[in-house]
């Protein structure tokens, strides 16, 4: 069947130490992935995304990368602050298709 | 621009009764999305529409859920009759498809409870 996993429900980490969040997929044959940032009470807020071929993508503070011999990506927060505290969500496509298919989550939580 | 607009923002009903949800998509956004997120089941597609028609509708959890996208700029999803198991926030979003990969917008969601 079909899953995308995020490492775990929740991570905390010290500020300023670097966050790496997991996604992993298993029959999905993405042509590209997304981070989206959701905060408590509303929708969620596109990051990121990386395509197949890219291996990493960079954007601020925020490092992205995606092994599709491993079905997997890495979300990387450098220098985290109490301000990225939030529930961060991979979502990738199944080729041809412009639906996304989201995985559950991992809830941030950034310790001043 | 607006964003993505939502209405309502919360919504609470008695089983049986008829619920529709309403969305104002970006403008010049070609692509909408209606979603469902529980707690349980995580960010669930429901439908999607290309240009004012429904492309996928196979996240559609039952024949009680409904959702039309008249024009460009409005789209609703209605159930009937509800039950309990609908409580869920219900998401919108739309995006812009040029080629094979695109953001998406969210509303800021409509809070359903079904007693």
């Amino acid at each position: 069947s079909q899953k995308i996993e995020q490492n775990s429900e929740a991570l905390n980490i010290q500020e300023g130490k670097t966050a790496t969040l997991t996604c992993n997929y298993t029959n999905y044959s993405p042509a590209y992935l997304q981070w989206y940032r959701q905060d408590p009470g509303r929708g969620p807020v596109f990051l990121l995304l990386i395509r197949e071929n890219e291996k990493e993508k960079r954007k601020e503070r925020l490092k992205v990368t995606f092994d599709t011999t491993l079905k997997q990506s890495l979300f990387h927060i450098t220098a985290s602050q109490p301000a990225d505290s939030a529930t961060y969500l991979c979502a990738l496509d199944q080729t041809g298709a412009n639906n996304l298919f989201f995985g559950t989550g991992t809830r941030l939580t950034v310790i001043p | 621009d607006a964003g993505v607009i939502q209405s309502p923002r919360h919504e609470v009903t008695e089983m049986g009764q008829e619920v529709t949800l309403r969305c104002k998509p970006i403008s010049g956004h070609n692509s909408l999305f209606w979603y469902r997120q529980t707690m349980m089941r995580g960010l669930e597609l429901l439908i999607y529409f290309n240009n004012n028609v429904p492309i996928d509708d196979s996240g559609m959890p039952e024949d009680r859920f409904s959702a039309k996208m008249p024009n460009a700029s409005f789209s609703t999803l209605k159930i009937q009759p509800s039950e309990p198991r609908d409580s869920a926030v219900y998401f919108c979003a739309s995006s812009l498809v040029q080629g094979s990969a695109n953001e998406q917008f969210f509303g800021p969601g409509t809070r359903l409870t079904v007693l």
